[in-house]
């Protein structure tokens, strides 16, 4: 199975900031990369697919890079509205695994 | 709009089994694969598995292997997922999902969880 770690676990930011959510896979994955928002008591949402595509209806301040086996995850500037749990999760192979999630607050 | 609508919250005693739907709309059901995600509380998410289009092919997690069976209904748009066996570890949200694809330059098909289910809560409890 593709382990998938992400960092930092949690963080705290002031609204204006730029946040960088970074994701690794045990192995090569190329582009097969999916980034998820989760707010308290809802299921989660798709911000960005393939790496570095932005899902139709996701505001352009979020962005997502890289390929092989480090990603990033981009907020330009943090909104109010941001707040939340984000997952990595790579599509390459079966299973499907998840990153453990970065928790984001607001400052 | 494209929706997935699941069945309600569900107690069960450790050893029961439970059966969890899901009902589809708003897009073509027998073109898509369908996932089932789980979470437990105040955790991460956790794949359990997918059918296919046609129901007549799973993939499960490893995990679940021997106690979860995937099954859906096109007459009905409906996909479900049991769980038997269940112990207290196994409370948890459960989501189904949809499989949505594209394909990309080189031969890529890219594919993601888009959208998910409300969540089913399953308390297993004594």
């Amino acid at each position: 199975d593709i382990q998938m770690t992400q960092s930092p676990s949690s963080l705290s930011a002031a609204v204006g900031d730029r946040v960088t959510i970074t994701c690794r896979a045990s192995q090569s994955i190329t582009t097969y990369l999916n980034w998820y928002q989760q707010k308290p008591g809802t299921a989660p949402k798709v911000l960005i697919y393939a790496a570095s595509n932005l899902q139709s209806g996701v505001p352009s301040r979020f962005s997502g890079s890289g390929s092989g086996t480090d990603f990033t995850l981009t907020i330009s500037s943090l909104q109010p509205e941001d707040f939340g749990t984000y997952y990595c999760q790579q599509s390459y192979s079966t299973p499907r695994t998840f990153g453990p999630g970065t928790k984001v607050d607001i400052k | 709009q494209v929706q997935l609508v699941q069945s309600g919250a569900e107690v069960k005693k450790p050893g029961a089994s439970v059966k969890v739907s899901c009902k589809a709309s708003g897009f073509t059901f027998s073109s898509y694969y369908m996932h089932w995600v789980r979470q437990a509380p105040g955790q991460g998410l956790e794949w359990m598995g997918i059918i296919n289009p046609t129901g007549d092919s799973t993939s499960y997690a490893q995990k679940f292997q021997g106690r979860i069976t995937m099954a859906r209904d096109t007459s009905t748009s409906t996909v479900y997922m049991e769980l038997s066996s269940l112990r207290s570890e196994d409370t948890a949200v459960y989501y189904c999902a949809r499989a949505a694809r594209i394909s990309m330059s080189g031969g890529i098909i890219a594919d993601w969880f888009d959208p998910w289910g409300q969540g089913s809560l399953v308390t297993v409890s004594s």
